[in-house]
C-alpha cells in the first residue's frame, strides 16, 4: 500500500515563525501535492511538484513557498506565518503523467494553528 | 480546468442506495472523473474513475451519460461507515502533473 506519512498532526506556532510541513512518500511517485482545508471551502492547491527540484503554484501559492529536493520528500514553508494560515494541511502523491492513473493518495495531514 | 458542483449535504438511512451526482458542464475531451471520500480528520481517499459510461468497484459505481456533463456516484446499502464527505473531480491525467480541483463535496449522513 502507498503510504503517505506528514511529520506532524498538531501543529502550534506563533505568528512570524518560519514553519515548516514534510512530507514524504514510499511508492516512488513522481507527483507530489500540498493542500489546504477549510471549512466550507473544500481542499485547495497550493503547489504541486512534478519533478525532483521542479514546482509549480497552484490556487493559492501566496505566502507559502516549497522544496523538492529528493523524490521522496516535499516540503511545505511558511516563510512567516500569520493567523489566516490557520489550516488543515494535506499532503498528496500520485504516480505521474505517464502512468496509468492519477490517483492521489493522502496523507493523514496536519492541523497548523498560528497564534 | 472543469469545476464542479455538487449538492453540499445528503441524508440517508442504513441500508439505502445513495446517488450523488455532480455537474462538470465544461468537462474538456481529456478529463477523467474521479471520485474521493473523506472521513474526519483523515485525508481523502480514492473510491472509483471513469471516463464515460459505467464503471463498478467493490465500493461503488460511477455512472456517465454520453455528454459526460454529469456524473452519479452510487453507494449501494450504505451503512453508518460511510457517513464521509465525497469530492468529485475532474482532470487531464496527462498534462499538468495529473493536477486535480477540489470542490466543496458533499457531505453525506447515513442514520440508523
Amino acid at each position: 500500500d502507498v503510504k503517505v506519512t506528514q511529520s506532524s498532526r498538531y501543529l502550534v506556532k506563533r505568528t512570524g515563525e518560519k514553519v515548516f510541513l514534510e512530507c514524504v512518500q514510499d511508492m516512488d511517485h513522481e507527483n507530489m501535492f500540498w493542500y489546504r482545508q477549510d471549512p466550507g471551502l473544500g481542499l485547495r492547491l497550493i503547489y504541486f511538484s512534478y519533478d525532483v527540484k521542479m514546482k509549480e503554484k497552484g490556487d493559492i501559492p501566496e505566502g507559502y513557498s516549497v522544496s523538492r529536493e529528493k523524490k521522496e520528500r516535499f516540503s511545505l514553508i511558511l516563510e512567516s506565518a500569520s493567523t489566516n494560515q490557520t489550516s488543515m494541511y494535506l499532503c498528496a502523491s500520485s504516480p505521474g503523467t505517464l502512468a496509468s492513473t492519477d490517483t492521489q493518495y493522502f496523507g493523514p495531514g496536519t492541523r497548523l494553528t498560528v497564534l | 480546468l472543469a469545476k464542479t458542483t455538487q449538492p453540499i449535504s445528503m441524508d440517508s438511512y442504513e441500508g439505502q442506495e445513495v446517488n450523488i451526482t455532480c455537474s462538470h458542464n465544461n468537462i474538456a475531451t481529456n478529463d477523467y472523473i474521479t471520485w474521493y471520500q473523506q472521513f474526519p480528520s483523515q485525508g481523502p481517499r480514492f473510491i472509483i474513475q471513469g471516463y464515460k459510461t459505467k464503471v463498478t468497484n467493490e465500493v461503488a459505481s460511477l455512472f456517465i451519460p454520453a455528454d459526460r456533463k454529469s456524473s452519479t456516484l452510487s453507494l449501494p446499502r450504505v451503512s453508518l461507515s460511510d457517513t464521509a464527505v465525497y469530492y468529485c473531480l475532474v482532470g487531464d491525467k496527462g498534462n499538468q502533473g495529473g493536477k486535480l480541483i477540489f470542490g466543496q463535496g458533499t457531505e453525506l449522513s447515513v442514520k440508523p
